[in-house]
């Protein structure tokens, strides 16, 4: 049983450089979940998918990150021209359906320096 | 709005002790979930339990037992004679049904230490 997979592990950057990560959900699972979690706290909610449609995103999501499922399968997130308060953890759940059990990848570490 | 609070941020205790992790929540929905995931040191998320708002029996699950009281809005996690291997970050969180998305809103987390 593959669970949800997420590269890379870790990510350091610089200031005003682009980065993307990437996420695999758990096969047959039509929604996919991103959520940030900053250092001490819970993971906040980022924005989610149900199959290749973003149907909602918070207003954590400034304009300089963008995500999309192409075909609904793998998603990817983009933050553009990164700042410092980028820094957090990036975890990618998806789950069957829509009162289901959200399962969570190893998230992806970055670092803005 | 929907809120989960987790008052203890740290708890210390020597293996084999019984730890009981708090969680209250808030929301307006008659219908909602109720879930706690662990968090070792290697930051995945790991689900424990799911609990829905109509089911409020109490579940024990080996050393793991969890206590669910709406008239308190609490859903409480007691661990049984805890071992080194507990160790972690553990997170109540709460999802609401009228919300399509169903996206969890989390409490700040309880680290718990297991001392030896």
């Amino acid at each position: 049983d593959t669970g949800v997979s997420q590269n890379p592990r870790h990510k350091i950057t610089k200031r005003g450089q682009n980065v993307t990560f990437r996420c695999d959900p758990i096969s047959e699972h039509n929604r996919l979940y991103w959520y940030r979690q900053t250092l001490g706290q819970g993971p906040e909610f980022l924005t989610y998918f149900q199959n290749e449609a973003q149907l909602e995103k918070s207003r954590l999501l400034s304009d300089r990150f963008s995500a999309e499922r192409p075909k609904g399968s793998f998603s990817t997130l983009e933050i553009q021209r990164t700042e410092q308060g980028d820094s957090a953890m990036y975890l990618c759940a998806s789950m069957v359906g829509g009162r289901d059990t959200q399962y969570f990848g190893p998230g992806t570490r970055l670092t803005v320096l | 709005a929907q809120k989960v609070t987790q008052a203890q941020t740290e708890i210390s205790v020597v293996e084999k002790e019984d730890v009981t992790l708090d969680c209250v929540y808030e929301t307006r929905d008659t219908t909602y979930y109720l879930f706690w995931y662990k968090q070792p040191p290697s930051g995945e998320l790991v689900f424990l339990i799911r609990r829905n708002s109509f089911d409020e029996q109490n579940e024990i699950s080996g050393r793991y037992s969890w206590n669910f009281q709406k008239s308190t809005s609490s859903f409480n996690f007691t661990i049984t004679a805890s071992q080194v291997v507990d160790s972690a970050v553990y997170f109540c969180a709460l999802s609401e049904a009228y919300n399509a998305g169903n996206m969890l809103t989390f409490g700040g987390g309880t680290r718990l230490m297991v001392k030896p």
